[in-house]
């Protein structure tokens, strides 16, 4: 069946400007991620939803971040005002509802390169 | 806070080597621990999981046992393959089940 999902595959912006990345869960996932794969820094972990919720925002590195899910499936990462230090690859991943120990399904990514 | 330690890298073998490689985590509580792999090119993959002590996870020849008395979760395979080439990540998952990942080993394998 189809997997998670993340558009655009590749992203060059120039700093200051606004990006949205878009993340497909697989149907039936309830449990949405957002990670940063980045030199520097390994994978972290930025946001979680439960449903439309989203009980953990904890990873999100600044205010400049933001993202929302819809309907319970869809989601978009926002970055505005985009920096050379937001370079990395944004990884997405889904979970089906039950909890403790699922695991998670990983899109192939969206490589963001801000000049 | 939980967090997840592994071994650097890069790990580089021949092929039928016996691999390990190492992984520790601190964490409150009983997490879910994780091996996921990233083939060169590709997205990150479940490798094998374990949910509870003393369960051993295993695929593909990979086997890792989640180690509560020493906080571990060690990955060995006992005969590597070229394509097993790869960059591994471990990982627990805490209560909220978000993945906290160690910082990957790239393993290369030669004929």
């Amino acid at each position: 069946g189809a997997g998670v999902s993340q558009s655009p595959s590749n992203k060059v912006t120039e700093k200051g400007k606004d990006v949205e990345l878009r993340c497909d869960p697989i149907s039936g996932h309830t449990a949405l991620y957002w990670y940063r794969q980045s030199l520097g820094q390994g994978l972290e972990f930025l946001i979680y939803f439960q449903g439309n919720s989203a009980p953990d925002k904890s990873g999100l590195p600044s205010d400049r971040f933001s993202a929302e899910r819809t309907g319970g499936s869809v989601s978009t990462l926002t970055i505005q005002r985009t920096q050379q230090e937001d370079s990395a690859v944004y990884l997405c991943a889904s979970s089906p509802p039950e909890r403790g120990g699922e695991t998670q399904y990983f899109g192939p990514g969206t490589r963001l390169l801000v000049l | 806070g939980d967090s997840v330690t592994q071994m650097e890298g890069p790990v580089t073998l021949s092929e039928e080597a016996f691999l390990t490689i190492n992984c520790t985590y601190t964490a409150t509580g009983y997490p879910s621990l994780f091996w996921y792999v990233q083939y060169p090119g590709e997205g990150l993959q479940l490798l094998l999981k374990a949910t509870k002590a003393d369960d051993k996870g295993s695929n593909k020849g990979f086997e890792a046992t989640y180690r509560k008395e020493t906080t571990s979760f060690h990955l060995e395979k006992g005969s590597v393959q070229v394509s097993d080439s790869a960059v591994y990540f471990c990982a627990l998952s805490d209560r909220a089940d978000k993945l906290i990942f160690g910082t990957g080993t790239r393993l290369q394998v030669f004929p």
